[in-house]
């Protein structure tokens, strides 16, 4: 079955730390991925996506994602972390149905950056 | 720039009532997806219409049925309203003829069910 795990719940990291938030899949293909950002009582906002080409996709706000094909990942990064970064994070992946495209999407992780 | 649209912002519907959620996609996007988020929960997704047809269909009951109109906005009707149907909805638009569609999301319209 085609999958997107996100193993944490909830990242704790220091104001002007890096973060990593990690998100792992399960598709056939080439996977199409994306990362979303949801802030409290607003919908979600897109981040970044990777589709082809370099390993490294920088995005939104600072934010970069590493597609790592033998390891299946695509974790969301940042170099240093701001307090403003403090939200919710969903990792999805494309998927193909018949001659339509789905979003599957992991459950989210809570990033909370600490002054 | 233009954004996706949902109408109304928030709702408040009674048990066993009905309710009708609106999306108005960007311009010139002719696909609209609906999902559905609980509390706590990652969005799923319910339904989505290309060119005013229905394109995929996920985890719709069968109590809820949506159309995308001429004008491509879109339309989520909800029957027989039950507690856990309180969730926040979004609907989010793309340009299918796109290599990759990206998705854009509405802010959502939050439907609590009393």
């Amino acid at each position: 079955a085609q999958s997107v795990a996100q193993p944490e719940d909830q990242v704790n990291v220091a104001e002007g730390n890096p973060l990593t938030v990690k998100c792992t899949y399960s598709v056939s293909g080439n996977p199409y991925l994306f990362w979303y950002v949801q802030y409290p009582n607003r919908g979600l906002q897109f981040l970044l996506k990777y589709i082809t080409g370099d390993n490294l996709v920088k995005g939104s706000y600072g934010f970069e994602a590493e597609f790592n094909k033998s390891q299946t990942s695509f974790h969301l990064k940042k170099p240093s972390a701001l307090v403003s970064d403090s939200a919710l994070y969903f990792c999805a992946v494309r998927i193909s149905m018949d001659s339509n495209y789905q979003l599957i999407w992991g459950a989210g992780t809570k990033l909370i950056i600490k002054p | 720039a233009a954004g996706v649209i949902q109408s109304p912002r928030h709702l408040i519907k009674e048990k066993r009532e009905t309710a009708t959620l609106k999306c108005y996609p960007i311009p010139r996007h002719d696909t609209v997806y609906w999902y559905q988020q609980g509390p706590g929960q990652d969005p799923q997704f319910l339904i989505s219409f290309y060119e005013k047809m229905q394109s995929d269909k996920g985890s719709i009951p069968d109590r809820f049925s949506a159309q995308q109109f001429s004008d491509y906005h879109s339309e989520l009707n909800m029957s027989s309203l039950e507690l856990g149907d309180s969730a926040l909805y979004f609907c989010a638009s793309s340009l299918q003829d796109r290599a990759y569609n990206e998705q854009f999301f509405g802010p959502g319209t939050r439907l609590t069910v009393l």
